[in-house]
């Protein structure tokens, strides 16, 4: 059935150091690849996100990856920040249209 | 443009009672997107509406459970005979036309609490 993991569950770094954050999904006609943030006690954001035409895409500090014959894509946070401690969620569009969650990471990135 | 608006942000409830959450979605966005959260896990899809029409209910358990998006007001979502395991944050989310099921924006949420 429809699919996503995530992982790590709970990553914790450094100030400054990177954060990667991987998805696998299971619909191999999924072809759109949000990432969210979530604060505590706040909504969903978008930050970014790619579609299965692209291999890469990056916005300042935030990169997604994807790998579409290995079916996961990843993101990537450099230069972390408090501010980047979060839940970051992200998700896939399966074929049938309707966007699929994965079970979040939680982020805490140290001072 | 006013955000996706949800009421409301907390909602209290004894055992076999009614649940009623409204959804207004930010302006020109005519799709709608129920999701519900558990403590420490993902979004669980729900409902997929758009005006006077569900797309895709796949989520919604069967019984006690409806949604609707009338032409006129918000989306709302109905939870009869709440039971405790009913209580969670229920999000809902929009997004434009020409992009269904993506770029979705997400209300505040409303916090269930069934006593």
């Amino acid at each position: 059935g429809e699919n996503v993991e995530q992982h790590p569950s709970t990553l914790s770094v450094q100030e400054g150091d990177s954060a990667v954050i991987k998805c696998t999904y299971s619909d191999s006609a999924s072809n759109y690849f949000p990432w969210y943030k979530q604060e505590l006690g706040k909504r969903p954001q978008l930050i970014i996100d790619i579609r299965s035409n692209v291999g890469e895409k990056k916005d300042q500090r935030i990169a997604v990856t994807l790998n579409k014959t290995a079916k996961h894509f990843s993101l990537h946070i450099t230069e972390t920040q408090p501010e980047d401690s979060a839940v970051y969620f992200c998700a896939a569009k399966n074929q049938g249209g309707k966007l699929i969650f994965g079970q979040g990471t939680e982020l805490s990135v140290k001072p | 443009n006013a955000g996706v608006m949800q009421n409301p942000r907390h909602l209290v409830r004894r055992r076999g009672q009614e649940a009623r959450l409204r959804c207004s979605p930010m302006k020109g966005h005519s799709h709608v997107y129920w999701y519900r959260q558990l403590p420490e896990e993902g979004l669980k899809f729900m409902v997929y509406l758009q005006k006077e029409n569900i797309i895709d209910e796949s989520g919604m358990p069967k019984e006690r459970f409806s949604a609707e998006f009338p032409k006129e007001g918000p989306s709302i979502l109905r939870i009869q005979q709440v039971v405790r395991g009913d209580s969670a944050a229920y999000f809902c989310a929009s997004s434009p036309p020409a992009r269904a099921n993506e770029k979705l924006f997400f209300g505040s949420g409303t916090q269930l609490s069934v006593l």
